[in-house]
């Protein structure tokens, strides 16, 4: 069985700093997706940042990158020039098959202004 | 198209009730997926439909938690003599039906099921 797992419950950052919120995964197949969500206090979860393991080249998208390493089996997030509004829960997902995703158990990042 | 819609968003209930959630995916998603979210974890797969047909089911739905999706459209989770275990979140997505494996699922705001 596929399973994500999140080894920092919790991480904070000063603001305009950057940060790295770490996540490792166990599955046998080859062609999967990689995501990171967010999910404020109180709001809906929004996607932000997708990566396709056949891809060698890190996403990015904007001030928000990963490091994939596939063969560890690491998906890391990383994020640049922290930002108030990045204050959130941060989960790790995996999906293969075009269907559920499986969570990590999510890492709360604090931004200190 | 306002995005994925829950209703309601908190609902408060007595042990032994039964309750019922509604969805509204997003509007031509063929994909609609329930997770249940615990205070301080990550989303749980329960179930997911494509179209009108639920296609996979978690050990996590036992058989007071029914599932449907009438003419693939709106979905309803219902719960039968909910029991404190019950408590959570429950998450709503859809995504489209594409050819490849792209899965990007958007995440609908919730409904918070306290059993007391």
């Amino acid at each position: 069985a596929q399973t994500v797992t999140q080894s920092q419950p919790e991480m904070s950052v000063q603001e305009a700093e950057t940060v790295t919120l770490s996540c490792t995964y166990d599955t046998s197949e080859s062609d999967y997706y990689l995501f990171w969500y967010k999910q404020p206090p109180s709001r809906q979860m929004i996607l932000v940042i997708r990566q396709e393991a056949y891809k060698q080249q890190n996403a990015t998208e904007n001030r928000f990158s990963v490091n994939f390493q596939k063969a560890a089996k690491s998906f890391s997030l990383k994020i640049s020039d922290s930002q108030l509004g990045d204050a959130a829960m941060y989960f790790c997902a995996y999906s293969w098959g075009a269907q559920k995703l499986v969570f990590g158990q999510g890492t709360r990042l604090t931004i200190n202004p | 198209d306002t995005g994925v819609s829950q209703d309601p968003r908190h609902k408060i209930t007595k042990r032994g009730q039964n309750v019922t959630f509604r969805c509204d995916p997003i509007s031509e998603h063929n994909r609609l997926y329930w997770y249940r979210q615990t205070l301080g974890q990550g989303p749980e797969f329960l179930t997911y439909f494509q179209n009108e047909a639920q296609l996979e089911k978690s050990r996590l739905l036992s058989d007071r938690f029914s599932a449907e999706r009438p003419k693939g459209s709106f979905s309803t989770l219902e719960i039968q003599r909910t029991e404190q275990g019950d408590s959570a979140m429950y998450l709503c997505a859809s995504s489209p039906l594409t050819s490849g494996l792209n899965t990007e699922a958007f995440f609908g705001q919730g409904t918070r099921l306290t059993v007391v």
